[in-house]
């Protein structure tokens, strides 16, 4: 099956400062990728939709400006969190699907990111 | 919200035995998958059903769709204790996998 990488698989940082989270597609090209987040115990909540070559779209309650999307190849796509608050200490997960294919999506392995 | 929920929540059942997880979304679909996680690790998708589907098999999973009832159902047979793990329904409306998790149910196979 296809493989999606995300890295890293967890990072600590300072709160106010800003953590890049890398979503590649290794064995596709994915011209739509998503970003997920997950609190402890619950469930995948959608963050957005990220578009090569456009603006990513935001599900309703996400500040874009809080969590940068920029998908600028058909094989990689980050979030970075800026301004990161221990309040936005969670999973961070990202999928990709192979373009034409309406099959499943394949997720990477997931980002536990903590704010100090 | 367009989440949908799950039950049990929790499901605890000794190895061998048949596991059985509902899920009830809100919205039409234009398809309705199951993934499974690992605590801690990404998702792994076990079965996709389209919405003119009704049942749907993939080695020992059995995943039921009633559209009428916005409801589905994934059925584990013969239990192993590697099967313990979070199990998510997730809901696609448009078939672009922007996809809307259920609430996930945990279980856990005692050996």
């Amino acid at each position: 099956g296809a493989v999606v990488s995300q890295h890293p698989s967890w990072v600590i940082c300072k709160s106010g400062t800003s953590v890049k989270i890398e979503c590649r597609s290794l064995d596709f090209q994915a011209t739509t990728m998503f970003w997920y987040r997950q609190f402890p115990k619950q469930s995948l909540m959608l963050m957005a939709t990220s578009n090569e070559g456009s603006k990513a779209t935001y599900e309703q309650g996400v500040e874009k400006d809080k969590f940068l999307i920029n998908h600028a190849s058909l094989t990689l796509s980050t979030l970075t969190v800026t301004s990161a608050h221990p309040e936005d200490s969670s999973f961070y997960i990202c999928s990709a699907t192979i373009p034409g294919q309406f099959t499943e999506a394949f997720f990477g392995q997931g980002t536990r990111l903590t704010v100090v | 919200s367009q989440q949908g929920e799950e039950d049990p929540q929790a499901l605890s059942i000794q190895e061998g035995e048949n596991a059985t997880m509902n899920c009830s979304y809100k919205t039409s679909i234009n398809n309705l998958q199951w993934y499974r996680q690992n605590s801690g690790r990404g998702l792994v998708h076990l079965i996709l059903i389209r919405s003119n589907e009704r049942e749907k098999h993939s080695g020992r999973l059995r995943v039921t769709l009633d559209t009428s009832k916005k409801s589905s159902s994934l059925l584990i047979t013969a239990s192993r204790a590697a099967d313990t793990a979070s199990y998510f329904c997730a809901t696609d409306s448009t078939g672009a996998n922007n996809l809307f998790f259920g609430t996930g149910t945990r279980l856990t196979v005692i050996p």
